[in-house]
């Protein structure tokens, strides 16, 4: 069974600061790791998807990795903003399409 | 396009009402998926069909539940005889055909039974 565990669950830094969110998967076979931002009370916004061949997408600001040996990806965000405070989301799509979405990183930019 | 459109945002209705949902995805898109998300929670998959075929339904879609997707565009999820446990937000998506494609999601329903 595929479970998707996100840590932290809650994160403060102050404005400016790089950060390093992590999402790890039990299961390896997975067919690609989609990360989220979602803003409260709203829907999810997609930020990047890395396919299960790739090992890492950049957007911006944003950088995911994907490391499917150790069930592993991380979300780096450079210079981080208030505008950027949110819950962030990653969701492990598997080869069946069930897609599995960990908790999730509620994280707070301090101004 | 404007994106994933879900009608309606919110909605509060009494124990035992029925309620139905609608959501109408990206123009393009064949795939279109249900979630349901709980306060602190990730969402948890329901359903996704692809043109009006429902390929999936997850073990959390209850005999009170049923989607429909009759002509391969919007869809509509509703709940019959609602009890306050399926007090949620109900999040659609659309992707446009595999599961390699981004999916795209709506605003949500915010149900509250009472």
């Amino acid at each position: 069974k595929q479970e998707v565990t996100q840590i932290p669950a809650a994160l403060s830094v102050p404005e400016g600061e790089n950060l390093v969110l992590n999402c790890s998967f039990t299961d390896s076979a997975i067919y690609n790791l989609q990360w989220f931002r979602q803003d409260p009370g709203k829907g999810l916004t997609s930020l990047l998807l890395i396919q299960s061949s790739q090992r890492e997408q950049t957007s911006g600001r944003l950088n995911a990795s994907l490391d499917k040996s150790s069930g592993r990806s991380t979300l780096y965000i450079a210079a981080s903003q208030p505008g950027d405070s949110a819950t962030y989301l990653c969701a492990a799509v598997r080869g069946d399409d069930k897609i599995i979405f960990g908790k999730g990183t509620r994280l707070h930019i301090l101004p | 396009d404007t994106g994933v459109s879900q009608n309606p945002r919110h909605k509060i209705t009494k124990r035992g009402q029925n309620v139905t949902f609608r959501c109408d995805p990206i123009s393009e898109h064949n795939r279109l998926y249900w979630y349901r998300q709980t306060l602190g929670q990730g969402p948890e998959f329901l359903t996704y069909f692809q043109n009006e075929a429902q390929l999936e339904k997850s073990r959390l879609l209850s005999d009170r539940f049923s989607a429909e997707r009759p002509k391969g565009s919007f869809s509509t999820l509703e709940i019959q005889r609602t009890e306050q446990g399926d007090s949620a937000m109900y999040l659609c998506a659309s992707s446009q055909g595999t599961s390699a494609d981004t999916q795209y999601f709506g605003p949500g329903t915010r149900l509250t039974v009472l």
